[in-house]
């Protein structure tokens, strides 16, 4: 089973701030990483495929990078709407896994 | 509009069985693999179990192997979870989400929750 590992567990960032999230794999999973937002008491909602691919309905201020092991998404300018827990998920082997999630709060 | 409606959830006893239904729309069933992920109160996600377009292909997390079973009928446009010998680790929101690698769109989710 491939771990994701994301760091920090926590960020504390005000709006208009930049947010910085990691992810990292137990083995190299090529651009197969997905991340997710999430908000109290809704479903995940896909936020980037493939490592780099903008899902529909997610502004440009929402980038991901990154390949085989170390992945980062980026938020260049935090909006109120954006503060939501942020999770990492591999789709390179079976079964799928997920990290156990970034929340970004407010400052 | 994609709509993925879960149902079946509630209190069950461990040990016992429950039978998870998830009903879709606004797209072609058949065209897509499904899955089940779940998450604890106050935990993270954890993807349970996909199954491929025509069912022809499974897959679950280790810790409910065994013990779930996912099925689906595309004439009916619907995905199952039946689940047999609950634990208290299995209480959860189960959702119902389209795609076997990364899931495009979510159902609300249905809660279980495994109790004496």
């Amino acid at each position: 089973e491939i771990v994701l590992t994301q760091s920090p567990a926590t960020l504390s960032l005000s709006p208009g701030e930049r947010a910085t999230l990691s992810c990292r794999a137990s083995l190299s999973i090529s651009s197969h990483l997905a991340w997710y937002q999430q908000k109290p008491g809704q479903a995940p909602r896909l936020l980037i495929y493939d490592a780099s691919n903008r899902a529909t309905g997610f502004p440009a201020r929402f980038s991901g990078s990154g390949s085989g092991t170390d992945f980062t998404l980026t938020i260049s300018s935090l909006e109120p709407e954006d503060f939501a827990v942020y999770y990492c998920q591999q789709r390179s082997n079976w079964p799928r896994t997920f990290g156990q999630g970034t929340k970004v709060e407010i400052k | 509009e994609v709509q993925l409606v879960e149902s079946g959830g509630g209190l069950v006893q461990p040990g016992g069985s429950l039978r998870l239904s998830c009903a879709a729309s606004g797209f072609t069933f058949s065209g897509y693999w499904m899955t089940w992920v779940r998450q604890a109160p106050g935990k993270g996600l954890e993807w349970v179990a996909s199954i491929k377009e025509d069912g022809s292909e499974k897959y679950y997390v280790d810790s409910v192997e065994g013990r779930f079973t996912i099925s689906r009928d595309n004439a009916k446009k619907s995905l199952s979870l039946q689940m047999n010998s609950l634990r208290g680790e299995d209480t959860a929101v189960y959702h119902c989400a389209r795609g076997g690698g990364s899931p495009d769109c979510w159902g609300r989710g249905t809660l279980v929750t495994v109790s004496s």
